[in-house]
């Protein structure tokens, strides 16, 4: 099974550049996340989408825009690429939104903004 | 709110040796804690998750976490480190009435030979 499957695994852009990091869940997960993983800080949650149809700002929103494309499908969007946003992205789902779930996760995309 | 710290970013164990890694948590309700582990180049996988049933929670690889409430504290131990332990690992808790998981920084473990 591939589970959490993102794309791509790297890329470099140059400020104000735009792009879209693509993210398909095969396990029929209803709730889809977006986090971003900086040294020294952890995981950090940027958009969540808790069911098909929904999608919600998590703790770091500001520069992204997300769409829930179907229930496999979550992408998140740079409209305008910064430096700030050199990060490496990770992807999640799980099977339901609530307090117990576990989530699995993408192997990542590294994202280096020039 | 909810918050999580790790108490040391790196730890380094001798293959065979205790592994402790510190976690503590603040939270206004019952807490919901996981750790999640990291290996190089993957993503974060699922190691152990606690939620209220016993205080003693075993994961997988042979980890295994205490919830003391006292402490407000969910320490990961392994009695004996393996070459394949060496990893990134986050302490994390739900945040309240929510799906949202609150990570900490991450404390990486490196295991000498």
């Amino acid at each position: 099974n591939a589970g959490v499957t993102q794309t791509p695994k790297f890329q470099v852009l140059k400020t104000g550049q735009s792009m879209t990091l693509q993210c398909a869940q095969d396990m029929n997960h209803n709730s889809m996340y977006w986090y971003r993983q900086d040294p020294g800080m952890g995981l950090r949650l940027i958009y969540y989408s808790a069911s098909e149809g929904t999608t919600d700002k998590g703790e770091v929103p500001n520069g992204y825009n997300v769409s829930r494309l179907n229930k496999r499908e979550f992408s998140l969007r740079l409209e305008s690429a910064a430096p700030s946003q050199t990060s490496v992205y990770f992807c999640a789902s799980s099977q339901g939104w609530g307090t117990n779930e576990k989530l699995f996760f993408g192997s990542g995309t590294q994202l280096s903004v020039l | 709110a909810q918050s999580v710290t790790q108490l040391g970013s790196h730890v380094s164990v001798s293959e065979g040796a205790l592994v402790l890694l510190r976690c503590n948590y603040s939270s206004s309700v019952p807490p919901y804690l996981f750790w999640y582990v990291q290996y190089p180049n993957q993503g974060l996988q699922l190691l152990l998750k606690y939620t209220s049933a016993a205080t003693l929670v075993k994961g997988i690889n042979g980890f295994e976490a205490e919830f003391k409430k006292s402490e407000t504290s969910f320490h990961l131990t392994k009695p004996s480190a393996h070459m394949s332990d060496a990893a990134e690992y986050f302490c994390a808790v739900s945040g309240v009435d929510t799906g949202k998981l609150i990570f900490g920084q991450g404390t990486t473990l490196q295991v000498k030979p």
